[in-house]
């Protein structure tokens, strides 16, 4: 698979659990981030990654820590969820942090927290 | 008041229809203007972009911007099934802020 990946595509998670999740580029980019989409409602914004430093933290939880080890790589590590953080959780790439348009999008990780 | 409004739908249209989907915001200072298409289980991919005020036109989309009313449209000529999608507006001002997102208008187009 090209441009951006995300594992798992679905996740179930008890409120105690702890799990990650694992985005993957493979354009080159160097700014990553991490949005959260919830039904009818707009995309969030939850971190920025530029050249692999924290650009933005968006006023998340600290249950949600971001861990971005390369430009090529994010993951998101989940503990002590509640059920209202059930969403789709989406990554995305650009070339630059700042780009104004060009930001590339996975297919996004289901989760339930139950 | 949110930065960003557009009319979440659903929206149903008979293939062939034009289509136009809007959204309005609050913020003048934005000037980058975006429409995502997002298939259901994908992520959003870009669609359309158009820089300030103006039109832009891409095979059957046409993107609109009106600075002055702060509202911009997305028009579908001749509709396809393959439209079906949920159609995400979103912008961002030109001093390195983020993006915001309208929170989607999703469109059915019926065969």
């Amino acid at each position: 698979e090209t441009g951006v990946t995300q594992t798992p595509r679905h996740l179930v998670m008890g409120m105690t659990n702890k799990k990650s999740l694992k985005c993957e580029q493979h354009l080159g980019h160097n700014a990553m981030y991490w949005y959260k989409q919830s039904a009818k409602k707009p995309l969030e914004l939850m971190f920025v990654y530029n050249f692999k430093e924290q650009t933005e933290n968006n006023s998340v939880p600290s249950r949600f820590s971001p861990e971005c080890p390369n430009s090529s790589h994010l993951f998101l590590h989940l503990h002590t969820l509640q059920p209202e953080d059930s969403a789709l959780y989406l990554c995305a790439s650009s070339l630059h942090g700042g780009e104004p348009k060009e930001q590339y999008f996975g297919p996004g990780t289901r989760l339930t927290v139950t | 008041q949110k930065e960003v409004e557009q009319d979440p739908g659903p929206l149903s249209v008979p293939e062939g229809a034009i289509v136009s989907l809007n959204c309005t915001y609050s913020n003048s200072a934005f000037q980058y203007f975006m429409w995502y298409r997002q298939y259901s289980r994908k992520g959003p991919e870009l669609l359309m972009y158009t820089y300030s005020s103006g039109n832009k036109e891409d095979g059957r989309f046409t993107a609109q911007v009106d600075k002055s009313s702060k509202y911009i449209s997305l028009f579908i000529r001749d509709s396809q099934p393959s439209d079906s999608a949920t159609y995400l507006c979103a912008m961002k001002d030109n001093q390195g802020g983020k993006l915001i997102f309208g929170q989607g208008t999703e469109l059915s187009v019926k065969p």
